[in-house]
């Protein structure tokens, strides 16, 4: 089965700097990478996603990353603000959006005003 | 709110006690996952249903743990003689999977405390 390893585990910057989390990714048919912020308390959410068609994608100060030769993605975060804090999850699925997603084990970012 | 909607929020029950978990997807959403949450790891895959059809089970799913989605809309999570490993978030998702895909939309969790 899939197995996604995300690194690191904790992260802190100072605000306004950047944010960069990785993940590789086992199944070479998985093609569908979503990233979903968790704040304290509350339900995963959707941040951003990407097909394995695509080598990159961006929304405003996050961008997603993809290398389906190495298996691995990247979420970047720019001028991150103090609300940008929760831990975020990789995730992987194969053939589409809405197919089950196998996590990886998360990071915390806390930024630092 | 419309989105998933999952009741309790919160159950503290005694080891041996059986508890039930209930999962309201949004309307539209043809898929239903359930996945377990443990403290600082990322939700692990248990079960999912299309319509009313369980089509997967995790090997993580024991023989204590039973769900079912019997008309194709709500599910329902059951765990029977729970153990103390078995305290865990337990998160819901819905999306519609078809010719059209949407995302994986997550409930708020059910947080189970066996003790």
């Amino acid at each position: 089965g899939e197995n996604v390893e995300q690194h690191p585990s904790t992260l802190s910057v100072q605000e306004g700097d950047s944010a960069v989390i990785k993940c590789t990714y086992s199944d070479s048919a998985s093609n569908y990478f979503p990233w979903y912020k968790q704040e304290l308390g509350k339900r995963p959410q959707l941040i951003i996603d990407i097909r394995s068609n695509v080598g990159e994608k961006k929304d405003q100060r996050i961008a997603v990353t993809l290398n389906k030769t190495a298996k691995h993605f990247s979420l970047h975060i720019t001028e991150t603000q103090p609300e940008d804090s929760a831990v975020y999850f990789c995730a992987a699925s194969r053939r589409a959006a809405g197919n089950k997603l196998t996590f990886g084990g998360g990071t915390r970012v806390l930024v630092k005003p | 709110d419309t989105g998933v909607s999952q009741d309790p929020r919160h159950k503290i029950t005694k080891r041996g006690q059986n508890v039930t978990f209930r999962c309201d997807p949004i309307s539209e959403h043809n898929r239903l996952y359930w996945y377990r949450q443990t403290l600082g790891q990322g939700p692990e895959f248990l079960t999912y249903f299309q319509n009313e059809a369980q089509l997967e089970k995790s090997r993580l799913l024991s023989d204590r743990f039973s769900a079912e989605r019997p008309k194709g809309s709500f599910s329902t999570l059951e765990i029977q003689r729970t153990e103390q490993g078995d305290s865990a978030m337990y998160l819901c998702a819905s999306s519609f999977f078809g010719q059209t895909n949407t995302e994986a939309f997550f409930g708020q969790g059910t947080r189970l405390t066996v003790v």
